[in-house]
């Protein structure tokens, strides 16, 4: 089965603070793509970091971080010195190889960030 | 730079009626998708088309749903005899080409309710 399970439903911090967003997921493939996108109250989802199989690489972004281990299957994203700005729902995604190019998306995890 | 537009932004429909929701992707995108997002949930796959060629139609919930792209840009989403459970945002995503690694860019969305 492919699917992805962002257990967290909602999470609110203070301005400032550190946050991670868990993200699971389960694939029988060996390459695929994870990717998470943020969206924002005005609804639109906007693409914030893609990563493949093959690199399991960290990433650091500006107060962005995303830690890939496919050992636990997880893809976690970890802000930073929450702002206000960064509050929004933000969304996991896997598009498995063997299939079309679409995304599956976890349930998303909505984020609020308080001053 | 225009991003993906879909028109109507909001639609309300009664029970029963047919609506047509209208996707412009980024100009030059090769590939285009269909997203349904209930209230609460993430995005699910609906269909893809690479130009005018529908490649995959498998989240297409039941034959009152029908998409297509004649000429290989605009797409357009149909929905005929609509129920209450067709009440949700409908998202149309955009990428510049075939390949896994493409992002996929997103439009704002139509939200749908149906009375």
């Amino acid at each position: 089965a492919q699917k992805v399970t962002q257990a967290q439903t909602e999470i609110s911090v203070v301005e400032k603070e550190d946050v991670t967003l868990d993200c699971v997921y389960e694939t029988r493939d060996t390459t695929y793509y994870l990717f998470w996108y943020k969206q924002p109250p005005s609804g639109e989802l906007v693409f914030l970091i893609r990563r493949n199989s093959f690199d399991e690489q960290n990433e650091i972004s500006g107060r962005y971080s995303w830690n890939f281990q496919k050992s636990t299957s997880s893809f976690n994203f970890t802000i930073t010195a929450s702002q206000v700005v960064d509050s929004a729902v933000y969304f996991c995604a896997l598009r498995p190889s063997y299939n079309t190019d679409k995304l599956i998306f976890g349930t998303g995890t909505r984020l609020q960030v308080f001053p | 730079g225009a991003g993906v537009s879909q028109s109507p932004r909001y639609k309300v429909a009664k029970r029963g009626q047919d609506v047509a929701l209208r996707c412009d992707p980024i100009s030059g995108h090769v590939s285009l998708f269909w997203y349904q997002q209930a209230l609460g949930q993430g995005p699910e796959f609906l269909t893809y088309f690479q130009n005018e060629a529908q490649l995959d139609k498998s989240g297409l919930p039941s034959d009152r749903f029908f998409a297509e792209r004649p000429e290989g840009s605009v797409s357009t989403l149909k929905i005929q005899r609509t129920q209450q459970e067709d009440s949700a945002v409908y998202l149309c995503a955009s990428s510049p080409g075939q390949g896994r690694d493409n992002e996929q860019f997103f439009g704002p969305g139509t939200r749908l309710t149906v009375l």
